[in-house]
């Protein structure tokens, strides 16, 4: 069955360390995103991609890096994580060609920075 | 500029009626995507339904429907004989070709509580 995949689904860091969140889509969607959600801001966007090699920034994209070595896999990158990045952390893929975009979420990956 | 707006913070009805939820857009766009999904309480988001803006009949899916309402800028979800299992985050989206036109903008959610 086609999904949306992320790992780990909880995570604890400690202020300064490196945080790697990793999404894997069965789709065959182009599209990817990575979005935080927060109480009181809905979802935001931190980084998108068009495809393998692709990534482009969100709305929020500061302290955040992003990896697309695939069409599958899509990675945020956390370098020096500071406790106001503890979130819910959501990725999606979606295909305009197919179905306007319509994106598709994985589980969320919840994190917590110390 | 591009904002989606829902006016209705949380609504609780009883099982079996009928709920309508709110939700209005601005875009420059003649051409453009609106979407609701559902946020359940285990955190999983869900795409429900899409209505795209150059068609004229509204979009149903199962017992969801929308409203749209296109000189108002209007798209109403409306869930038909609510269930326990409704009880929800819903949420509005919309995609126009403005811009950076892979970008989805939401609105900020309505709260639904479906009780028995």
């Amino acid at each position: 069955e086609a999904a949306v995949t992320q790992s780990p689904r909880n995570k604890v860091a400690v202020t300064g360390g490196k945080v790697t969140l990793s999404c894997n889509q069965t789709n065959n969607h182009n599209n990817m995103y990575w979005y935080r959600q927060d109480t009181g801001h809905g979802l935001r966007l931190i980084h998108y991609s068009y495809g393998a090699g692709s990534t482009e920034k969100g709305d929020i994209p500061d302290g955040y890096k992003a990896s697309r070595p695939s069409q599958e896999n899509f990675s945020l990158i956390l370098e020096l994580a500071t406790p106001s990045q503890t979130s819910v952390y959501f990725c999606a893929s979606g295909d305009r060609d197919n179905n306007q975009d319509t994106q598709y979420f994985g589980p969320g990956t919840r994190l917590l920075v110390l | 500029a591009q904002k989606v707006t829902q006016t209705q913070t949380s609504i609780s009805v009883m099982e079996k009626t009928t709920v309508t939820m709110d939700c209005v857009y601005e875009t420059r766009d003649s051409s453009y995507f609106l979407f609701w999904y559902k946020q359940t309480a285990s955190g999983e988001i869900v795409f429900l339904i899409r209505q795209d803006s150059y068609k004229k009949e509204n979009a149903t899916e199962g017992h969801y429907s929308l409203n749209f309402q296109k000189p108002k800028s209007s798209i109403g979800l409306i869930i038909t004989a609510t269930q326990i299992e409704d009880s929800a985050v819903y949420f509005c989206a919309m995609r126009d070709n403005v811009g950076d036109n892979s970008k989805l903008i939401w609105g900020l959610g309505t709260s639904l509580v479906v009780n028995p």
